[in-house]
């Protein structure tokens, strides 16, 4: 199946600071979505871009699906930006079809 | 909308008991899955459904049982609890070729 790996694992910012967090996929997707774990567990869907570039505020995310890896963006980091940030990707045939394959996270803490 | 619902939210299990989460999505979604959680693990999917009436075996299928009887309600069964069960476990359900993973608010289980 697929394999999903982020990059780093832990990531520790002072506040105001600037972030990319990476995300690699060992094959052909058709889906890639970006999420943020905060600290009281709740999963919350940041980006579906299975291609090109988006931007929602501080945020914005880049996947270049012909290289497969995707890229998330912080800028200007807060303290409620902490939590574990997700990428996960569906597979486009075989087994992997309608998966929701996920990384193993990047642990983000931003500190005041 | 509710979104994703999930219950219970908490459940302490002795070894060999049974018992069945329940997820439900109002948003009329084709696809649902049950994913587990653990410390540094990230989301591990245990079974996931492409629509009504079917089920398919995802990442750590062994000692679970799922139904899909109705498009909106996916449930997960552990027939005899085992203290490696011990997780906390997120439904999740996607509209295909949309944005992919709306979660529930998860359910912590403990199993003794």
């Amino acid at each position: 199946g697929i394999q999903v790996e982020q990059s780093p694992p832990d990531l520790i910012l002072q506040e105001g600071a600037n972030s990319t967090l990476r995300c690699n996929f060992s094959d052909s997707v058709n889906n890639l979505q970006w999420f943020h774990q905060n600290p009281w567990g709740q999963l919350i869907n940041l980006f579906y871009i299975p291609s090109g570039t988006k931007q929602n505020g501080r945020l914005s995310a880049t996947t270049v699906a012909t290289e497969r890896y995707s890229l998330l963006y912080i800028s200007s980091s807060q303290t409620t930006d902490s939590g574990v940030y997700f990428c996960a990707v569906v597979g486009n045939y075989g087994g992997s079809q309608g998966n929701l394959i996920f990384g193993k996270g990047t642990k983000l803490s931003v500190k005041p | 909308n509710a979104g994703v619902t999930q219950t219970p939210k908490f459940r302490v299990l002795k070894t060999g008991q049974s018992m069945t989460l329940l997820c439900a999505q109002d948003m009329n979604h084709e696809y649902m899955y049950w994913y587990r959680q653990d410390p540094g693990m990230g989301l591990r999917l245990i079974h996931y459904s492409v629509g009504e009436g079917t089920t398919a075996k995802g990442e750590v299928p062994d000692g679970y049982n799922v139904s899909r009887l109705k498009k909106q309600n996916f449930l997960l069964g552990l027939e005899s609890a085992a203290p490696s069960q011990t997780s906390v476990y997120f439904c999740a359900s996607s509209d295909p070729g949309r944005n992919w993973g709306y979660f529930g608010p998860g359910t912590r289980l403990l199993v003794l």
